[in-house]
């Protein structure tokens, strides 16, 4: 399985861009790169994932670089509802999630 | 929109009861999960199913046996709580071709005595 690497915190200023880094520099061709968050007593959220093209939802935007060893999620307007932990998971399509310690983001006012 | 509901948001049980946490999906949804969540370790997976009357064990089964009769229902028993299985327990959803595009319910937070 690749591991990814995530900053434990970091901030931001409501209504800007969030920009939240993963390295996997062992990421297989087949591995997808995966991003959920979990607000504060909720469960988890899926918001986006990509191969290896970048994608955007109505949540955010994925970037992946061209040798996939990396990645950023883009929040485009944060909100302070978007304060919450935020887990990089690369995995293969069909095999079981594995969540690990993720970016505690908090957004201020 | 997708919607997983868990039967209670928190229980409190004492050692050696039968324990019953029920999950409902509305959505149709082939893939049920079940995990728990505790401080440092993460989310770990239990049991998940991919259709009624199917079982696979997570990364941590033990102490734990599921049920699924029903596509939209995925129960979490205990056979006899233990104070180590108190926990946040969560259970998550998705379609058989999204496997990780998954859903969760809001957990059952539960405390074993």
């Amino acid at each position: 399985d690749a591991k990814t690497t995530q900053p434990p915190s970091m901030d931001c200023a409501e209504g800007r861009a969030a920009n939240l880094p993963c390295n996997h520099s062992t990421i297989s061709g087949n591995e997808y790169v995966y991003w959920y968050r979990q607000i504060h007593s909720q469960g988890p959220q899926y918001i986006i994932h990509g191969l290896k093209n970048n994608e955007t939802n109505e949540m955010a935007s994925l970037i992946i670089t061209e040798d996939r060893k990396s990645s950023t999620l883009i929040l485009p307007h944060a909100t302070l509802r978007d304060t919450a932990v935020y887990y990089c998971i690369v995995r293969v399509a069909d095999y079981k999630l594995s969540f690990g310690a993720g970016t505690t983001v908090t957004v201020r006012a | 929109d997708v919607k997983v509901t868990q039967s209670s948001r928190y229980l409190v049980k004492r050692t050696g009861e039968k324990v019953f946490l029920e999950c409902v999906q509305d959505m149709d949804h082939e893939n049920m999960f079940w995990y728990r969540q505790d401080p440092g370790l993460g989310l770990r997976l239990i049991y998940f199913s991919y259709d009624v009357k199917m079982k696979e064990k997570g990364d941590i089964p033990e102490g734990y046996s599921v049920s699924r009769e029903k596509k939209e229902r995925f129960s979490l028993i205990l056979e006899s709580a233990s104070t180590n299985q108190t926990s946040m327990y969560l259970c998550a959803s998705s379609l058989w071709i999204r496997f990780n595009e998954q859903f969760f319910g809001p957990g059952t937070r539960l405390t074993v005595l």
